[in-house]
């Protein structure tokens, strides 16, 4: 079946500029991730959804990131005013329930802020 | 918060010789401890996982064993082979959130 899928797979833009990024969830999977991965780093948590609400947003590292994901599914990451240590990967994962659950990954965003 | 340490950072092993990856983690509360192989440009894809009420779990050529006591937990691969080559990482938690280690490059030399 279907993995999660992200887009756009590559984001090149101008530090200032706000980027949205997007996410679809393996379907009917209730929790979805995101994570930054940075070159050569390991994975740092951003937010947890389950369902539409995000009872975790402890990994956002500035007010200039923020999430949302509406009906259960779709998840959008947007970073405003962009700098360049924003520069990363920007993974998304879902799950089909909470805590021992396998996560399933995209092949993730990578964005670069010149 | 779960702080989870892994080594080595890099691994250079002959095809046909095995592979071991260390990790350690902070938090006892951690129950769930999964692995994830990592090729260039994809996402990290979980290859093997592990529940703190068992003690080892093996899949074919790979095998993953916990020591609650002593917080930590080891991927073996066994009879490598060049696409075992990837990044892999260890990871742990205790509810929703997974804490990950840095990662180990593992290349397979043929």
């Amino acid at each position: 079946g279907a993995g999660v899928s992200q887009s756009p797979s590559n984001k090149v833009t101008e530090k200032g500029k706000d980027v949205e990024l997007r996410c679809d969830p393996i379907s009917g999977h209730t929790a979805l991730y995101w994570y930054r991965q940075s070159l050569g780093q390991g994975l740092e948590f951003l937010i947890y959804f389950q369902g539409n609400s995000a009872p975790d947003k402890s990994g956002l590292p500035s007010d200039r990131f923020s999430a949302e994901r509406t009906g259960g599914s779709v998840s959008t990451l947007t970073i405003q005013r962009t700098q360049q240590e924003d520069s990363a990967v920007y993974l998304c994962a879902s799950s089909s329930g909470a805590g021992g659950s396998p996560l399933h990954f995209g092949n993730g965003t990578r964005l670069t802020v010149t | 918060g779960e702080n989870v340490e892994q080594h080595p950072s890099t691994l250079s092993v002959q095809e046909g010789d095995s592979a071991v990856i260390k990790c350690t983690y902070s938090d006892s509360a951690s129950n769930y401890f999964p692995w994830y192989k990592q090729e260039l440009g994809k996402g990290p894809q979980l290859i093997i996982d592990i529940r703190s009420n068992v003690g080892e779990k093996k899949d074919q050529r790979i095998a993953v064993t916990l020591n609650k006591t002593a917080k930590h937990f080891s991927l073996h691969i066994t009879e490598t082979q060049p696409e075992d080559s990837a990044v892999y990482f260890c990871a742990a938690s205790r509810d929703y959130k997974l804490s990950f280690g840095a990662g180990t490059t593992v290349t397979v030399r043929a």
